[in-house]
């Protein structure tokens, strides 16, 4: 069945390092739209940005992500942490209905 | 004005115990969800709704039941609590997933289950 792999339960960064969250995930839709939501302490998720393009750079709000269907990913960048990026981050797919990874929380350390 | 709210946002209930959480949206959307998250899980589906009268499983149905009875509320019951049902439930809306449709979440209501 479709699936959505993130590694590493926690990232723990020096703020104005990169950041880069992984994701990879499993569909038999050629076509799904690839997801990242946040979620802040104490707050609901949100979503922080989308793709459906293959070989597609999207961003927002200085974050961004490229879609890449050869190798099933959707990796989250961001050229320098802010200590208002730590949150829970979510990546999801949509092939038949929608599946969230299991998150990655990125602490960010002055 | 919170596009989807949710009540209670606490709720502490015994074993064996019925238990509804209550969600609403004032977004117009067709579809509604309802997850729970867990550590080490993530967001797991529990039901879903395309719609007034309809409900459909997720991919965690068991021990949940949902009702729809309008646009804008959408419920889960839990008939005979249990302490793994322990938990933060969100309610979401929003349109088809499948086109890329954002996910509109409430508040969440954080469930212990003694």
């Amino acid at each position: 069945g479709d699936s959505v792999t993130q590694t590493e339960g926690l990232v723990t960064l020096t703020e104005g390092l990169p950041v880069m969250l992984n994701c990879t995930y499993q569909t038999i839709y050629s076509n799904p739209f690839l997801f990242w939501y946040v979620q802040h302490l104490n707050e609901s998720p949100r979503l922080l940005l989308k793709s459906f393009t293959d070989n597609k750079r999207t961003e927002h709000q200085g974050f961004h992500a490229t879609l890449h269907k050869s190798s099933s990913s959707f990796h989250l960048q961001k050229s320098s942490a802010q200590l208002s990026d730590s949150a829970l981050y979510y990546c999801a797919s949509s092939g038949n209905k929608l599946i969230f990874g299991i998150g990655t929380l990125l602490s960010v350390k002055p | 004005e919170a596009a989807v709210t949710q009540s209670p946002r606490n709720k502490v209930a015994v074993t064996g115990g019925k238990v509804t959480l209550s969600c609403n949206q004032t977004n117009n959307h067709n579809n509604m969800y309802w997850y729970r998250q867990d550590t080490g899980h993530g967001l797991r589906l529990i039901h879903y709704s395309y719609g007034a009268g309809s409900t459909e499983k997720g991919d965690i149905p068991d021990g949940y039941k949902a009702s729809r009875p309008s646009q804008e509320n959408f419920s889960l019951i839990l008939e005979l609590a249990t302490p793994s049902q322990t938990s933060v439930y969100f309610c979401a809306s929003g349109e088809d997933w499948g086109n890329g449709a954002e996910q509109f979440f409430g508040p969440g209501t954080r469930l212990t289950v003694l």
